[in-house]
C-alpha cells in the first residue's frame, strides 16, 4: 500500500516568494496533519482535517500560512509571503478517524527561505 | 498548554545492553500513547502503540505506561546498532473529538558496537 506522499521533497525559494506545499493521505485514511519539525522547537502540529474539514487550526503560526483540503485525497499548505525563519521540515501525516488510531507521516519537505 | 516531555539526550549504550527511554506528560486525561522512532533526516517511524496500564511487548521492544505517574517508557532489549536514533514520545491529547498528537522533543539514542 501506498504510504503518506509529499511534494516536493525540498524547496529553496527566496523571501517573499509564495510556497506550495502538497500532501496525498494513505486511501482510507479521514484525518489529516501537517506539522512543521525545527531543532529548536520539535515537531509541532500546524493544522488537521478530519473528512476534509479543518478541525483546528491553532497552531498555523500567522495568516501567511495557509492550508486546504479539496477532497479526501489531496491537501495543501501555504506560505505566502515566505520567510527565512519559515524554513523548517514540513510533514503531512495521515490516520484514521479516533484517539487510538497511530498517525502515519509522509516523507516531508525540507524548506529552505533564503 | 498540554506538554510532554523527555530527556534530550544523547543516551549511549553499548551493544546487546537495554536501553530505556522515559517521557512524561501533563495532560491527565489522555488515553493513548506512541512512540516513533527517527532516524537523521528521515521521518518519524511509528514502533509502539500503548493504551492500557502496563507492560507491552513486540519484539525487542517493550511499551510501560503509569496512567497515575503519568508516566510512558520504552525500553529496548538486545539493542543494535541500526537503533540508533531519535525516538518521540506522542500523546493524544484529552477532550471531545480531539485527535491531536502533543510530542516531546525526543531522546537521542546512540548504540555503540
Amino acid at each position: 500500500d501506498a504510504g503518506v506522499i509529499q511534494s516536493p521533497r525540498h524547496e529553496v525559494t527566496e523571501m517573499g516568494q509564495e510556497v506550495t506545499l502538497r500532501c496525498k493521505p494513505i486511501s482510507g485514511h479521514n484525518s489529516l496533519f501537517w506539522y512543521r519539525q525545527t531543532m529548536m522547537r520539535g515537531l509541532e502540529l500546524l493544522i488537521y482535517f478530519n473528512n476534509n474539514v479543518p478541525i483546528d487550526d491553532s497552531g498555523m503560526p500567522e495568516d501567511r500560512f495557509s492550508a486546504k483540503m479539496p477532497n479526501a485525497s489531496f491537501s495543501t499548505l501555504k506560505i505566502q509571503p515566505s520567510e527565512p525563519r519559515d524554513s523548517a521540515v514540513y510533514f503531512c501525516a495521515s490516520s484514521r478517524t479516533g484517539g487510538q488510531q497511530p498517525q502515519h507521516f509522509g516523507d516531508g519537505t525540507r524548506l529552505s527561505i533564503l | 498548554q498540554k506538554e510532554v516531555e523527555q530527556n534530550s539526550g544523547p543516551l549511549s549504550v553499548p551493544e546487546g545492553a537495554i536501553a530505556s527511554l522515559n517521557c512524561t506528560y501533563s495532560d491527565r486525561g489522555s488515553q493513548s500513547f506512541f512512540w516513533y522512532r527517527q532516524y537523521s533526516g528521515k521521518s518519524p517511524e511509528l514502533i509502539m502503540s500503548i493504551y492500557s496500564n502496563g507492560d507491552k511487548e513486540d519484539g525487542r521492544f517493550t511499551a510501560q505506561l503509569n496512567k497515575a505517574s503519568q508516566y510512558v517508557s520504552l525500553l529496548i532489549r538486545d539493542s543494535q546498532p541500526s537503533d540508533s536514533a531519535t525516538y518521540l514520545c506522542a500523546v493524544v491529547e484529552s477532550g471531545g473529538s480531539n485527535y491531536k498528537l502533543t510530542f516531546g522533543k525526543g531522546t537521542l539514542l546512540t548504540v555503540n558496537p
